[in-house]
């Protein structure tokens, strides 16, 4: 069974860029599907950041677009997120998923990753 | 904002039946998908598609639609069941969107 493992920095200034690196196992990105970012402020519902299938092709959030990229190392069988100029209210934890083929939901997540913003 | 709008909490007795519904116009044209949250945890899918189950999700969970409307049943709610469940679908534009989520407490 995939399993995916989200990391990167803990702590972020604020105006700066948050990077992350989600880590699949179990399963060549290469091979196929769409792999996505998800995100959950505390005590708050989900976000959908975006998603890249294994070719490149990147979607994302309308409210989000100007901010996000979302890359994939297919030699590393891993893919990234980059959020720029970020705020407190970019302040959640981050999961990384491994989506449906055809109808794009998630249905392998990652155990996430808490990212504060603070100076 | 959410355009998929859930009833923030539910309550349902140990036993009984729950439904937790997930309205928007979007879910005339698309399937919900349905992701349960426990405490410090992460999603996890329950339901998808028409009424889909993945492997380990128990028969007490299933979903249906209607209209504008989806909904997650759980028959026979158990204590392990108390959680967040969030819907998941697509915008009118075709994002991905989740619902704010609903808190359910089993009595």
């Amino acid at each position: 069974q995939v399993q995916l493992q989200e990391s990167g920095p803990g702590l972020v200034k604020p105006s700066e860029t948050l990077s992350l690196t989600c880590a699949v196992s179990g399963y060549s990105i290469s091979s196929g599907y769409y792999w996505g970012w998800i995100r959950q402020p505390p005590g708050k519902g989900l976000e959908w950041i975006g998603s890249i299938y294994h070719s490149g092709s990147t979607y994302y959030n309308p409210s989000l677009k100007s901010r996000v990229t979302i890359s994939v190392d297919t030699s590393k069988n891993q893919f990234s997120l980059k959020l720029s100029s970020v705020t407190a209210a970019d302040t959640a934890v981050y999961y990384c998923a491994r989506m449906d083929d055809s109808s794009g939901y998630p249905v392998y997540w990652g155990q996430g990753t808490l990212v504060t913003v603070s100076s | 904002s959410s355009e998929l709008t859930q009833d923030p909490a539910v309550s349902v007795a140990l036993g009984q039946t729950v439904r937790i519904t997930c309205q928007g116009d979007s879910l005339r044209s698309y399937y919900a998908s349905w992701y349960q949250q426990k405490p410090g945890q992460a999603p996890v899918l329950v339901i998808y598609g028409k009424n889909n189950r993945p492997s380990g999700i128990p028969d007490r969970f299933s979903g249906s639609s209607s209209g504008n409307t989806a909904s997650l049943t759980i028959t026979g709610a158990q204590a392990e069941d108390e959680a967040d469940y969030y819907c998941n679908s697509r915008d009118s534009s075709g994002n991905l969107v989740f619902g704010g989520g609903t808190k359910l407490t089993v009595l």
